[in-house]
């Protein structure tokens, strides 16, 4: 079946302009994570969605990241005002429960110019 | 916080050796701990899991035990094969009262198997 899948794979932007990441997740999975992975920082965890809410937004940097989720399925990452230290491959996750093994999409790798 | 801390490598082998990456775990509950896999060019992978304290997961000929004594989730294979040569994380979870929180990672193991 179709795995969790991520558009743009890659994507390359000024600085100070407005991105948005997209990550499609397993059907009927209903918990939703999005993690940076970046050179000097790793894997970092940014959000987690249950449904269309986010109980945990603890990981995200500053106020110009944002995540929605609608429908229970697709999920839209934004940063506003990019900088370049936003530089990194962003991952997205889905799981059947909040319990459950991750499954983890392909990534799109942003830059920041 | 949680924290996790494994050696980051490169580690260079010869095939048919013998492997083990250390990881220990620093974290305020009782995690899960899990090991994932990035072979070159793809995605982010499980690898093996163990849920509570002397649990061993194993996966693939890995295999890691959860040593709640030493707060570690050491990784190992008896015989390694080029096709392991990938990057290895190891992770912890906690879970808070709104449901599992994302997952803590380790820096990240490049492994490089030389035939």
């Amino acid at each position: 079946g179709a795995g969790v899948s991520q558009s743009p794979s890659n994507k390359v932007t000024e600085k100070g302009k407005d991105v948005e990441l997209r990550c499609d997740p397993i059907s009927g999975h209903t918990a939703l994570y999005w993690y940076r992975q970046s050179l000097g920082q790793g894997l970092e965890f940014l959000i987690y969605f249950q449904g269309n809410s986010a109980p945990d937004k603890s990981g995200l940097p500053s106020d110009r990241f944002s995540a929605e989720r609608t429908g229970g399925s697709v999920s839209t990452l934004t940063i506003q005002r990019t900088q370049q230290e936003d530089s990194a491959v962003y991952l997205c996750a889905s799981s059947f429960s909040p319990n459950r093994e991750q499954y983890f999409g392909p990534g799109t790798r942003l830059t920041v110019t | 916080g949680d924290s996790v801390t494994q050696m980051e490598g490169p580690v260079t082998l010869s095939e048919e050796a013998f492997l083990t990456i250390n990881c220990t775990y620093t974290a305020t509950g009782y995690p899960s701990l899990f090991w994932y896999v990035q072979y070159p060019g793809e995605g982010l992978q499980l690898l093996l899991k163990a849920t509570k304290a002397d649990d061993k997961g194993s996966n693939k000929g890995f295999e890691a035990t959860y040593r709640k004594e030493t707060t570690s989730f050491h990784l190992e294979k008896g015989s390694v094969q080029v096709s392991d040569s990938a990057v290895y994380f190891c992770a912890l979870r906690t879970y808070s009262g709104g449901g599992a929180d994302g997952l803590t990672f380790g820096k990240g193991t490049h492994l490089i198997i030389q035939p």
